[in-house]
């Protein structure tokens, strides 16, 4: 396995238009993360799944953000009628169960511009 | 709730200078305690790792030791390298509650100068 992976690497859209993000996690891991990060700031916390259920979101997660996982394995999420607050850095994060110490493993990131 | 707290950069040393990033956190829980490290370009890597009090976690020659009795996770390393030149983020997770989502700590740009 290659590690995490996310699609696209970049994305630059117009302010108001609907933009869609991949996940590929590390086969073996049932567990995934969304999180953000802007300049200068640590990652937060957006949302995660355990196999393809939706256990907690943020509050960061406003209605315009939608995040799925279908059958278990790859992830997509979604951001509506974008706003230039929306530009960021958005990471993806898989990790096993089953362990105490919860180490994830990052994949490279989208970088979101919202013109 | 929980918060990771680093010392504010950029840090700028010379190549085989020693490196102290501080890092202090507050839980709500008994955590496991993380450095990050995340090149130019990349995504955030794994540096290194404690699951609690007293442990030292290590790797590439960077050290941490988890001390509860002044919540701190300070990360050292004795000789730096210019290839050592990234942002480093202290992070806390805490197992059976919050589901291992991890909190971070703002970053710490290091630069190493030849």
């Amino acid at each position: 396995d290659t590690g995490v992976s996310q699609d696209p690497r970049h994305k630059i859209t117009k302010r108001g238009q609907n933009v869609t993000f991949r996940c590929d996690p590390i086969s073996e891991h049932n567990r995934l993360y969304w999180y953000r990060q802007t300049l200068g700031q640590g990652p937060e916390f957006l949302t995660y799944f355990q196999n393809e259920a939706q256990l907690e979101k943020s509050r960061l997660l406003s209605d315009r953000f939608s995040a799925e996982r279908p059958k278990g394995s790859f992830s997509t999420l979604e951001i509506q009628r974008t706003e230039q607050g929306d530009s960021a850095m958005y990471l993806c994060a898989s990790s096993e169960t089953g362990t105490t110490t919860y180490e994830q493993y990052f994949g490279p990131g989208t970088r979101l511009t919202v013109t | 709730g929980d918060s990771v707290t680093q010392m504010e950069g950029p840090v700028t040393l010379s190549e085989e200078a020693f490196l102290t990033i501080n890092c202090t956190y507050t839980a709500t829980g008994y955590p496991s305690l993380f450095w990050y490290v995340q090149y130019p370009g990349e995504g955030l890597q794994l540096l290194l790792k404690a699951t609690k009090a007293d442990d030292k976690g290590s790797n590439k020659g960077f050290e941490a030791t988890y001390r509860k009795e002044t919540t701190s996770f300070h990360l050292e390393k004795g000789s730096v390298q210019v290839s050592d030149s990234a942002v480093y983020f202290c992070a806390l997770s805490i197992a059976n509650t919050n589901a291992g989502k991890s909190t971070f700590g703002d970053g710490t740009t290091l630069t190493v100068k030849p």
